[in-house]
């Protein structure tokens, strides 16, 4: 149990929708990051949030964006849908300061666009 | 881009037994850090060993590093059929700031 929640656990949308994956993260922990992990594949980082302001972005296009809020929760926004972006995501979150490079993950969402 | 490689994809191994997977990375690294999944869910963190560490142990894991050959090694002694699940390296290059650069993973099932 790592403290940090997601939801939905699952969703399926249709291309060309947009779609909305919320994280909780623990209390104190202001950093939070988003992965995607397809089947078969390890988790591939999209972005970082660092007390409300991105800081970190892997590569992934724009219509992937994200929201940092003061109550440690976030939010990541994916546009334009498209069939490739069915994957397990991934939000992880670590104490303020990077004080420890190990990362708490949440059960994930499993998006699936048909 | 996938930093690491686990070796090997899968393992297959009767409980009792020990399992080794293995890790290789490109670039140098801060550290190192080992990750469980079960059943495509949340990952669970391990172990993390720095670049100045050569082994480590926690319970029945041990984790090697030899940054000359980029490569990481983790053992876990005893299987249990609860060790079950895929096992990922992931690597920082920068502490306190940069992202975990994942594998592909290792398969592991134990049967009892």
């Amino acid at each position: 149990e790592t403290g940090v929640t997601q939801s939905p656990t699952h969703l399926i949308k249709t291309r060309g929708q947009q779609v909305t994956l919320r994280c909780s993260s623990q209390s104190g922990h202001n950093t939070v990051s988003w992965y995607q992990q397809a089947l078969g594949q390890g988790p591939q980082f999209i972005f970082q949030y660092y007390r409300e302001e991105e800081n970190g972005r892997g590569n992934f296009p724009p219509r992937f964006s994200g929201l940092q809020f003061p109550n440690y929760s976030s939010e990541l926004n994916v546009n334009a849908l498209e069939l490739d972006d069915s994957a397990l995501y991934l939000c992880a979150s670590r104490p303020r300061g990077g004080i420890t490079d190990t990362q708490y993950f949440g059960p994930g969402t499993r998006l699936t666009v048909l | 881009s996938q930093q690491g490689e686990e070796d090997p994809q899968a393992l297959s191994i009767q409980e009792g037994e020990n399992a080794t997977m293995n890790c290789s990375y490109k670039t140098s690294i801060n550290n190192l850090q080992w990750y469980r999944q079960n059943s495509g869910r949340g990952l669970v963190h391990l172990i993390l060993i720095r670049s100045n560490e050569r082994e480590k142990h926690s319970g029945r894991l041990r984790v090697t590093l030899d940054t000359s050959k980029k490569s990481s090694s983790l053992l876990i002694t005893a299987s249990r059929a609860a060790d079950t699940a895929s096992y990922f390296c992931a690597t920082v290059t920068n502490s306190g700031n940069t992202p975990l650069v994942f594998g592909k993973g290792t398969r592991l099932s134990v049967i009892a």
